[in-house]
């Protein structure tokens, strides 16, 4: 099945370190999301944008909506142990009666104390 | 308020036999979807149901059906399982009423061994 394109596949960064991680998408996406998923559990949904070129922010971590709505990309800034997990892009087409989550194949996110 | 909740939480079965995972969606929310999530990926989108009808459907071979209780619960069906049905399966809710509305909040999985 259809998945974004999401880079990089993993980071290695030490305790305080900035983070930034992107995806990119060949069609539009009305709607992006942000997720981070720890092992054995379900995603957590972690930011949501609405608006091309929005940019949103959650405590230490900022999305923001890609103007040509194809892509997305999410900061982390000094990060801590806490942020260690996989983390996912998906974007959603709204409208019609279909809004199926469409995600990147994920971060990998290690963080060294 | 409780989350989305899924059971069961881990499952064996062995080829060609068939499994029933069951959601429970978050209070009011009244969409479920399921999603398949094979290890080192991310998740697949599989069926959408909303009000107890099926919204949308994602590139799963008919062996795979689900449906929409009226308390908006939900099961999904897998027949004839493959080793490659191996997966976590993820269910997620939403309110799905409007711009703002469809943000999907995930369960923590049913984890699908074929053996």
């Amino acid at each position: 099945g259809q998945q974004l394109n999401q880079s990089p596949q993993s980071m290695f960064i030490q305790e305080g370190e900035d983070v930034s991680m992107n995806c990119t998408s060949s069609s539009i996406f009305n709607t992006w999301l942000w997720y981070k998923q720890d092992p054995g559990e379900g995603p957590v949904l972690l930011i949501a944008l609405y608006k091309a070129g929005e940019l949103t922010s959650n405590g230490r971590l900022t999305a923001q909506f890609g103007i040509t709505r194809k892509d997305s990309f999410l900061n982390i800034s000094a990060s801590i142990p806490s942020d260690v997990g996989i983390y996912f892009c998906a974007g959603q087409v709204s409208g019609g009666s279909n809004y199926k989550l469409t995600f990147g194949k994920g971060t990998l996110l290690t963080v060294n104390p | 308020d409780a989350g989305v909740t899924q059971s069961p939480t881990h499952l064996i079965k062995t080829r060609g036999q068939h499994v029933t995972l069951r959601c429970s969606p978050i209070s009011g929310h009244k969409s479920v979807s399921w999603y398949q999530q094979v290890l080192g990926q991310g998740p697949q989108f599989i069926f959408q149901y909303y009000e107890k009808e099926e919204r949308g459907r994602g590139n799963f071979p008919d062996r795979f059906s689900a449906r929409q209780f009226p308390n908006y619960s939900s099961e999904l069906n897998v027949n004839a399982l493959l080793l490659g049905d191996s997966a976590l399966y993820l269910c997620a809710s939403s309110r799905l009423q409007g711009v703002g509305y469809n943000e999907q909040f995930f369960g923590p999985g049913t984890r699908l061994t074929v053996l």
